[in-house]
């Protein structure tokens, strides 16, 4: 069992460019949402979904756009990377869509936007 | 919305001595609060979790408590070992009106266990 897999683990983005994290669970989780992690600030929630067709915002969603096409499938984009993006993004899922349920991580992805 | 506090920032414990990092949050609708662990490269795993009617949980050498009234948690750790150094973010929340839950973190605690 892979879990959730986040990829690029690593990427570096010059200021305007756009890309995608992609992120996969194979758990069959119903809940899928996309955090960031910067110093001192712990985790940050961007987005989240609840099931394929249904997204909402988080805490930070400016600058970021998420699809829920599939239950497996999470990207979230970039349009035009800011330097304030420079962070480590993780992607986590929940069997449930209601609250109560472990969260399982993936790996992390850094991103660096010069 | 919801909005959680967590202290200390760092905590430095000698091998075998506790550790205790609190957690306050602002939101009276928050009914779930679980305690993440982070080792260094890794995405954050669940270790403990409390919901809103139970006032205390033990695990072995963890535990949680929650005071409602006051809207604080705390995670207990006893008996502290080397491999419990680790990042510990704490995490409240609570059902959204038809949009599942929303799980806030709390700033997170870097715990140093010296042999």
């Amino acid at each position: 069992n892979a879990g959730v897999t986040q990829t690029p683990k690593f990427q570096v983005l010059k200021t305007g460019q756009s890309m995608t994290l992609q992120c996969a669970q194979d758990m069959n989780h119903e809940y899928m949402s996309w955090y960031r992690q910067d110093p001192g600030m712990g985790l940050r929630l961007i987005h989240y979904s609840v099931g394929a067709g249904i997204t909402d915002q988080g805490e930070v969603p400016n600058g970021y756009n998420v699809s829920r096409s599939t239950t497996e499938d999470f990207p979230l984009r970039l349009l035009s990377a800011a330097p304030s993006q420079t962070s480590v993004y993780f992607c986590a899922s929940s069997r449930s869509g209601r609250l109560g349920g472990e969260l399982f991580f993936g790996e992390g992805s850094r991103l660096t936007v010069l | 919305g919801e909005n959680v506090e967590q202290h200390p920032s760092t905590l430095s414990v000698q091998e075998g001595d506790s550790a205790v990092i609190k957690c306050t949050y602002s939101d009276s609708a928050s009914n779930y609060f679980p305690w993440y662990k982070q080792e260094l490269g890794k995405g954050p795993q669940l270790i403990i979790d409390i919901r809103s009617n139970v006032g205390e949980k033990k695990d072995q050498r963890i535990a949680v408590t929650l005071n409602k009234t006051a809207k604080h948690f705390s995670l207990h750790i006893t008996e502290t070992q080397p491999e419990d150094s680790a990042v510990y973010f704490c995490a409240a929340g609570g059902v959204i009106y038809n949009q599942g839950g929303k799980l806030i973190f709390g700033q997170g605690t870097e715990l140093s266990v010296k042999p």
